[in-house]
């Protein structure tokens, strides 16, 4: 599967434990994002990187939330301490940032399945 | 920050009727605007896109239109099939420099009867 893929893709969890979740984005994608869907909602951006820079954090990050692309390549997410507020499906993406001679780039984001998080 | 409205929140056609979704956001710096669908339990899927230097764009049975001016874009699926029942997504975001992130829309629910 070449598709932007995610791990676990559920998680269940007691409130105060600390969770970790992975994003493998499509191979040679520089950017990668992640999004927050609560139920009947459309997704909410969390943060983005491109390659291994994490270039934007939305507010809805709190400190508790941290994320990483050490090498440009994989994610993590990771929550601390989760609350029963932080229960959502939590969706990775990835584009490919290039350059045509018209002077745009092009942002295709493609969204991996999502990991459910279950917060007790 | 960009602000994304979509309407109706749920829209119910006929099979072989047309479906319209309607999209405005606030920013008039974004320039990029994506539609998604998403089926229950799964991944929301790019269907179309639209930059903001286009008015229209068609894709079989899928077209979005877009007005700059009055800052709104609008998806038309013609000759429903009951596959397209799923939750569409507006989105925005602003390509090149700024906000690449993008700010989805509340959603729409179409079922489409057979």
């Amino acid at each position: 599967d070449t598709g932007v893929s995610q791990d676990p893709r559920h998680k269940i969890t007691k409130r105060g434990q600390n969770v970790t979740f992975r994003c493998d984005p499509i191979s040679e994608h520089n950017r990668l994002y992640w999004y927050r869907q609560t139920l009947g909602q459309g997704p909410e951006f969390l943060t983005y990187f491109q390659n291994e820079a994490q270039l934007e954090k939305s507010r809805l990050l709190s400190d508790r939330f941290s994320a990483e692309r050490p090498k440009g390549s994989f994610s993590t997410l990771e929550i601390q301490r989760t609350e029963q507020g932080d229960s959502a499906m939590y969706l990775c993406a990835s584009s490919l940032a290039w350059v045509v001679a018209s002077g745009s780039s092009y942002n295709e984001q493609f969204f991996g399945p999502g990991t459910r998080l279950t917060v007790l | 920050g960009e602000n994304v409205e979509q309407h109706p929140s749920t829209l119910s056609v006929q099979e072989g009727d047309s479906a319209v979704i309607k999209c405005t956001y606030s920013d008039s710096a974004s320039n990029y605007f994506p539609w998604y669908k998403q089926e229950l339990g799964k991944r929301p899927q790019l269907i179309i896109d639209i930059r903001s230097n286009v008015g229209e764009k068609k894709d079989q049975r899928i077209a979005v239109t877009l007005n700059k001016t009055a800052k709104h874009f609008s998806l038309h699926i013609t000759e429903t099939q009951p596959e397209d029942s799923a939750v569409y997504f507006c989105a925005a975001s602003m390509e090149d420099t700024g906000r690449r992130a993008l700010t989805f829309g509340s959603g729409t629910r179409l079922q489409v009867q057979p």
